[in-house]
């Protein structure tokens, strides 16, 4: 069975930093990009970014863009999001999210259960 | 960046009856690389359509989606009780955007 499972998630104050990880198990994680898409209270989705299957490549939203890192490691099945400068607005469910055939182009067929990070003081 | 607006924001309807809704883009989607998705509360999102057309893999085929270039739809033929819920259009042609999606209530 395929699944994600995202952890890290917290209380922190602003200005702070949080990683996320989101382990991968059901799929061959390496040859498949990942995303993050985060959801604040009562919100609607946001896609956060995306990193290729071999890690070399990576894109970010424009609102997280020089604060959050996406990174993988595909020797633990693992992906992660280093979170920095946090913000107030930065407070959201994180999902981590598998493409349906591994392209970075693609749909999202399996998501995590999601981990909640607030940013507050 | 391609913005995503969904219409009606909020849909009220009966068991058994047709739902219609509409996404709409500011530019053209390339290639239909259009997807639709359906989450609950407290839930994560949940694929339902992907390319505009194609249903996921153990979607009833009371789901179907179409349109192509900048207008898409997502129809529910007859509602059923466990599919009044919030759905999101995506676009994956251009970077990635979501539409602020249209919640599917008992009228």
């Amino acid at each position: 069975e395929v699944q994600l499972l995202e952890s890290g998630g917290g209380l922190v104050q602003p200005g702070g930093s949080l990683r996320l990880s989101c382990a991968a198990s059901g799929f061959m994680f390496n040859i498949y990009a990942m995303n993050w898409v985060r959801q604040a209270p009562g919100k609607g989705l946001e896609w956060v970014s995306v990193i290729s299957g071999r890690g070399d490549t990576t894109y970010y939203a424009d609102s997280v863009k020089g604060r959050f890192t996406i990174s993988r490691d595909n020797s633990k099945n693992t992906l992660y999001l280093q979170m920095n400068s946090l913000r107030a607005e930065d407070t959201a469910v994180y999902y981590c999210a598998k493409p349906l055939r591994g392209l970075a182009r693609d749909a999202f067929d399996v998501w995590g259960q999601g981990t909640m990070v607030i940013v507050s003081s | 960046e391609i913005v995503l607006t969904q219409s009606p924001g909020t849909l009220s309807l009966s068991p058994g009856e047709r739902a219609t809704l509409s996404c709409r883009a500011t530019q053209s989607v390339s290639s239909n690389y259009l997807a639709w998705y359906q989450q609950k509360p407290g839930q994560a999102p949940r694929l339902l359509i992907s390319g505009a057309s194609n249903r996921a893999t153990g979607i009833p085929d009371r789901f179907s989606g179409s349109g192509s270039g900048t207008d898409f739809t997502l129809t529910i033929s007859r509602l059923e009780p466990e599919d009044f819920a919030v759905y999101y259009c995506q676009q994956y042609g251009s970077a990635w955007t979501f539409g602020q999606g249209t919640k599917v209530e008992i009228k």
